[in-house]
Formats: structure tokens, sequence, C-alpha cells
């Protein structure tokens, strides 16, 4: 079974902070993903990656930066956390689409309080 | 424009009745279609998925969904509900615009006793 781990599962952080959220993933895929989940606005992406070092602005970048280093694990970055930040983080990652699309794979969220 | 429509916010059913999520999507050709389900406080997981061959898809924990081309829809549905399909579901669609992966905005599915 694929295994998408979010470091924390809660997170109480201070507006100004830097805050970095944590995903690794143990199945190898190519293509990673950082979404913030808000009620009543669904999932919004905020990047994707396909490879190391690779990344891609999602819907909503401002105010967020991502790394990737090595191939499991992909981090999110707020420059300087804000109470609008507050919200359910969830990483996502999905196989190469080799003549199909692949299904993503999720970890169980961050829960991420600003004050 | 939004190229994934949930139909409905919220959905009530009686444990053991017939649950029916729907979902429409807009595309010219056939997209690769998942359905998702997310408990409280966890991630998404995996129902189902549709991926051009058959049309009736059977899924995890006694869901299954049918691709209608000609309604452009991929309604999910169990014959029975129990109380512990209380949760968020999500249809998702690929291949709409581009190669991206587009949410539909979810239904809470509650179960009543």
């Amino acid at each position: 079974d694929v295994k998408v781990t979010q470091s924390s599962r809660y997170l109480v952080k201070r507006t100004g902070e830097k805050v970095f959220l944590e995903c690794v993933q143990d199945m190898d895929h190519e293509n990673m993903f950082w979404y913030r989940q808000d009620p009543g606005l669904g999932l919004r992406l905020i990047y994707f990656s396909y490879d190391v070092k690779m990344k891609e602005k999602g819907d909503i970048p401002e105010g967020y930066s991502v790394s990737r280093e090595k191939k499991e694990r992909f981090s999110l970055i707020l420059e300087s956390a804000s109470t609008n930040q507050t919200s359910m983080y969830l990483c996502a990652s999905h196989n190469r689409d080799r003549g199909q699309y692949q299904p993503q794979h999720f970890g169980d969220g961050t829960r991420l309080s600003i004050l | 424009a939004q190229s994934v429509t949930q139909l409905d916010s919220h959905v009530s059913v009686s444990e053991g009745t017939p649950v029916l999520l729907r979902c429409n999507y807009s595309s010219s050709y056939s997209p690769s279609l998942f359905w998702y389900v997310q408990h409280p406080n966890k991630g998404l997981q995996l129902l189902l998925k549709y991926t051009s061959a058959a049309t009736l898809v059977k899924g995890i924990n006694g869901f299954e969904a049918e691709f209608k081309k000609s309604e452009t829809s991929f309604h999910l549905t169990k014959p029975s509900a129990h109380m512990s399909d209380a949760a968020e579901y999500f249809c998702v669609v690929r291949g709409v615009r581009d190669d991206k992966i587009i949410f539909g905005k979810g239904t809470r599915l509650h179960i009543l006793p």
C-alpha cells in the first residue's frame, strides 16, 4: 500500500513565523502536490512537482513556496505565516501517467492554525 | 467555469437505504474520473476510478459508479447505506482541461439511524 506521510497532524504557529510542512511518500512517485482545504471552497492546489528540483505553481501559490530536493519528499513553506493561512493542508502523490491517468494518494493532512 | 459539478452539497439517507451522490462534468472527449472519500480529520481515499474501460465501475466498500457519456455524468451509488459511510465524497476529473486534476466541491453524506 502507498503511504503518504505528513509530519504533523496539528500545528499551531504565530503570525510572521516561517512554517515548514513536510510530506514523504514511499512509492517512488514522480508527481507530488500540496492542497489546502477550506469549508465551502473544497481543495485548492497550491504547488505541485513532477520531479526532483522541479516545481509548478498551482491555483493559489501566493504566500507559499515549496522544495523538492529528494524524490520522496515535498515540503511546503509559509514564508511569513498569516491568519488567513489557517487551514487543512493535504499532500498527495501519484505515479507518472503512462497511457492512463493515475489516481492520487493522499496523506492524512495537517491542520494548521496561525494565531 | 467549473468543469466538475457535484449537484448536492449535503445528502441524508437512512441506514439500509440506497445512496446516490451526483457528479456531472463538462468535456468534449472522455476524461478519466475518480471518486474519493474523506472521513473526518483524514486524507482522501480512492473509492473507484473510470479510465475508459467498462462504464460501470465497482469500488471499495460496496460503492459503484456508472459513466454516462451522453449525460456527462458519473454518479456514485451504493445499494444499502451503513453508518460508517458518513463522510465527505469528492468527484475528480482529469483530461478535461490540459492534464489538470479538477475536484468537485464535495458532497457530505449523513446517515440517519
